[in-house]
């Protein structure tokens, strides 16, 4: 069964800071791997995603995400956080079905 | 493009009445559509496969007389939830997989926040 998580529920950083979000996933085959964030009362917006080919996916908002096999990750990074990026992640996997990680809120301090 | 609309937005009804939710796809077509449901400051669970012209396929633990879903286009799928509840009461949200697509990529609605009194 494929599973994802995302170990931290809360994470806090200061605006400009640089930041890391981390996913964990379980799956048999080679992964599709997505990452989404979600503003209060809103649906899912696609960060970037990871289907084959170069481990380092770049992504929408600055937002980028390496695959690493060797440690079934595929963590979120960014180096300089705004304000507006506060909201709610997910990471997912799955082909055709999705499994999500229960989410990592982000919360910015100016 | 691949823009993913449910209505309403939100609702309030009852308990003992049903409610239905839309979910279309505006610039495409899907066969296949999802609807996840989420708890407050939980993730999203999915609770059925919806294809277009077939029936349901609903995950473990999920009602399927009580969440009656219609895939009757290629465009539009339809959410009803029969007899609500308050324990009914969540965030809704569909995503549709566009038809002929190589990366099973799917795009997500805004959701439906729907409330039993």
């Amino acid at each position: 069964a494929q599973s994802v998580t995302q170990p931290d529920i809360h994470i806090t950083v200061s605006e400009g800071a640089s930041l890391e979000l981390r996913c964990n996933y379980s799956y048999g085959a080679t992964p599709y791997l997505f990452w989404y964030v979600q503003s209060p009362g809103q649906g899912l917006q696609l960060l970037l995603k990871y289907f084959s080919g170069d481990t380092l996916v770049q992504g929408i908002k600055g937002f980028e995400a390496e695959f690493k096999r060797s440690q079934s990750s595929f963590n979120l990074r960014k180096p300089s956080v705004h304000w507006s990026d506060a909201a709610e992640y997910f990471c997912a996997v799955g082909n055709y079905k999705l499994t999500f990680g229960k989410g990592t809120l982000l919360t910015v301090n100016p | 493009g691949a823009v993913v609309s449910q209505h309403p937005s939100r609702v309030i009804c009852k308990s003992g009445t049903s409610v239905k939710i839309e979910c279309r796809s505006l610039d495409f077509q899907a066969t296949t559509m999802f609807w996840y449901r989420q708890f407050p400051k939980q993730s999203l669970m999915l609770m059925a496969t919806s294809n277009e012209g077939s029936k349901a396929t609903y995950e473990q633990g999920v009602e399927k007389d009580k969440f009656l879903i219609n895939h009757a286009s290629l465009t539009l799928s339809t959410l009803t939830v029969t007899s609500a509840h308050p324990e009914d009461s969540s965030f809704y949200i569909c995503s549709a997989l566009p038809r002929g697509s190589s990366y099973n990529e799917q795009f997500f609605g805004p959701g439906t926040r729907l409330t039993v009194l």
